[in-house]
């Protein structure tokens, strides 16, 4: 069965770091691009970063620039979101999701919950 | 950014009758190798959200054939044919031809 299962959402200060990850299974991870997608309270569908397959290639949405990082170990079958001086803003549910522009997002994870508060 | 526009916001639905979501893009989402990269996406209360349709009209795996998808260019549309209880939730389009990737901002579906 093919799946995505995402950890590491938290509480989070403003100016604070957290780490997400996305462990995947039932598929051949090393051959797909993977993104991240946000779903903030009371808002709709943010998509905030995509890797390609080999991890040399990265975008990002330009609210996350600088601050959030993507990443992949494809020996591990992860995923990973580095987030560094949160914000209040940041606050959502983080999906990792199977694929990028041309692909689609075809498979999604539950979710994980980030909360910037102080 | 291509700007993603839904409507309508909110659609009440007839259990058996027709919906259909309109959305449109600020700019024309045919890509240089002729394909057109628009999704679209169900989230429906408390689960994660699930593709229905890519490409602007191919249906995924799994998905009741009463959902079908169409347009060109700026102008895209989702139909579900008739409406059943557990179509109810939050509809999204997304085109995938420009960086970075957007999203409309939703349509909600309830049964009248």
């Amino acid at each position: 069965e093919v799946q995505l299962v995402e950890s590491g959402g938290d509480l989070g200060q403003p100016g604070g770091s957290l780490r997400l990850s996305c462990a995947a299974s039932g598929f051949s991870f090393s051959s797909y691009s993977m993104s991240w997608v946000r779903r903030a309270p009371g808002k709709g569908l943010e998509w905030v970063a995509n890797i390609n397959p080999d991890g040399g290639e990265k975008h990002y949405v330009d609210s996350v620039k600088g601050r959030f990082t993507i990443s992949r170990d494809n020996a591990k079958n992860s995923l990973y979101l580095q987030m560094n001086s949160l914000r209040v803003e940041d606050t959502a549910v983080y999906y990792c999701a199977r694929g990028g522009p041309a692909s689609g997002l075809d498979v999604w994870g539950q979710g994980t919950t980030v909360t910037v508060s102080s | 950014d291509v700007v993603m526009t839904q409507s309508p916001l909110s659609l009440p639905v007839t259990l058996g009758q027709p919906a259909s979501i309109s959305c449109r893009s600020s700019q024309s989402l045919v890509y240089s190798n002729g394909n057109t990269y628009l999704n679209w996406f169900q989230q429906r209360p408390g689960q994660s959200p699930r593709r229905l349709i890519y490409k602007v009209s191919n249906r995924d795996s799994g998905v009741p054939d009463r959902f079908s998808g169409s347009g060109s260019d700026t102008d895209f549309t989702l139909k579900i044919s008739r409406v059943e209880a557990e179509d109810v939730g939050v509809y999204y389009c997304m085109q995938g031809t420009y960086w970075p990737l957007t999203f409309g901002g939703g349509t909600k579906v309830e049964i009248k």
